[in-house]
């Protein structure tokens, strides 16, 4: 299967500081990613959809100032935490979508854990 | 909103027995995929069922798509602890939408 990276795989920051995410195919090239969060023993919530070389599509709720993505490369999509607070602590993973075998597959990075104290 | 619901929502069972995982919508999906994830790790995928009534098989597990594509199932037999782990099912509408995802299914497997 394709192979998605994600860096860091843990990260620890101030309240009110910024953090950069990044998430990178591997060994294909992704026109879509996709940022989801996720709560602990919980299914995954869609944050934003990634378009390469176009603006990310964001789901109801969800701050467009606070999470900005960037999907610069068809490798590489970025999502930066804007000054985070506590509660935006949370386990962050990223998808890749692929077409294979006559369907689109989503490949997911191993996640990161963000810690904001 | 198109729901996908998933069910049982925890499961605990011993080492040998067989489980089923049911995910139902009132949704038509043109494809549906089953992940498994465990825990500080992203979802691996297992599967994905793209025609009505189809049947796949990994080792011991066993995926359905149902004939009008709204409904699956994950049959696990003679489960082992190794089967431990969050287990997602996740529909597409249209080829080229977003998934939605079940609430999941939390399966722990006693040795």
């Amino acid at each position: 299967g394709a192979v998605v990276s994600q860096h860091p795989s843990r990260v620890i920051c101030k309240s009110g500081t910024s953090v950069k995410i990044e998430c990178r195919s591997l060994d294909f090239q992704a026109t879509t990613m996709f940022w989801y969060r996720q709560f602990p023993k919980q299914s995954l919530m869609l944050m934003a959809t990634s378009n390469e070389g176009s603006k990310a599509t964001y789901e109801q709720g969800v701050e467009k100032d606070k999470f900005l993505i960037n999907h610069a490369s068809l490798t590489l999509s970025t999502l930066t935490v804007t000054s985070a607070h506590p509660e935006d602590s949370s386990f962050y993973i990223c998808s890749a979508r692929v077409w294979d075998r006559g369907t689109y597959e989503q490949y997911f990075g191993p996640g990161t854990r963000l810690t904001v104290t | 909103t198109q729901l996908l619901e998933q069910s049982p929502q925890f499961l605990s069972i011993q080492e040998g027995e067989n489980l089923t995982v049911y995910c139902n919508s009132s949704s038509v999906f043109s494809s549906l995929q089953w992940y498994r994830q465990e825990p500080g790790e992203g979802p691996v995928l297992l599967v994905t069922v793209v025609t009505g009534g189809e049947v796949k098989k990994l080792k011991r597990l066993t995926f359905q798509f149902g004939d009008a594509r709204k409904d699956s199932s994950l049959h696990i037999t003679a489960a082992q602890p190794g089967d431990t782990g969050l287990y997602l099912c996740a529909g597409v509408v249209t080829n080229a939408g977003k998934s939605t995802f079940g609430d999941g299914t939390t399966l722990t497997v006693k040795p």
